[in-house]
């Protein structure tokens, strides 16, 4: 499967909101509510921010929401922290019991 | 806490092989699929293999498909990764992660392989 399309880079200023899309097709995305964001900060492992589209596990804060249009799935972290600087990975089931991961975007909060 | 170690990593040349390993603790581990992640240095995250609770379903991307084995010993919370006729483009930290077959759950902390003559 192609690897999900998400912009390399988003930045944002504290205090404000930044949105990051994740673009697939009708065959993952667009076909299956099984979206699902991650946060790598530098050196670290990846950690699950949303699953299920909209659905955050426990402790993730909820300035971390989640949304799908179509093929485009999106992550939107609103009141930025200096902490929200990472680098975020969206996946999609694909059918099939596969998962494929976008590229990866660079959050700066400047 | 759901804790999982990744073990096996190194330096290896071009051809050989290595077996990665990763133990579970404080999850029902024969209840879960799991799954390998690797990371190329400087690259994004790439999904590896997958296996079903019980072992007895397992699948592979493209890249890896006839060269990796993943499996599984219930007995002993471990999940293991076979990686045989190994290629300098395997070099990457990889990751074990739990899940089911939609989602990634809980990530181990990485293991370094690399492939150097």
């Amino acid at each position: 499967q192609s690897a999900l399309t998400q912009p390399p880079s988003a930045s944002g200023s504290p205090g404000q909101s930044v949105t990051i899309s994740c673009t697939g097709t009708s065959s993952d995305v667009g076909g299956y509510n099984y979206v699902s964001w991650y946060q790598q900060h530098p050196g670290k492992a990846p950690k699950l921010m949303i699953y299920e589209v909209n659905k955050r596990p426990s402790g993730v804060p909820d300035r971390f929401s989640g949304s799908k249009s179509g093929n485009t799935a999106s992550l939107t972290v609103s009141g930025l922290q200096a902490e929200d600087e990472a680098d975020y990975y969206c996946t999609s089931y694909a059918g099939s019991s596969n998962l494929v991961f976008g590229g990866g975007t660079k959050l700066t909060v400047l | 806490e759901v804790q999982l170690v990744e073990s096996g990593g190194g330096l290896v040349q071009p051809g050989g092989s290595l077996r990665l390993s990763c133990a579970a603790s404080g999850f029902t581990f024969s209840s879960y699929w799991m799954h390998w992640v690797r990371q190329a240095p400087g690259k994004g995250l790439v999904w590896v293999s997958r296996i079903n609770s019980d072992g007895s379903s397992t699948s592979y991307a493209d890249s890896v498909k006839g060269r990796f084995t993943i499996s599984r010993d219930n007995a002993k919370n471990t999940l293991y990764l076979q990686m045989n006729s190994l290629r300098a483009e395997d070099t990457a930290v990889y990751y074990c992660a739990k899940g089911g077959s939609r989602v990634f759950d809980n990530w181990g902390q990485g293991n370094m392989v690399t492939v150097a003559s």
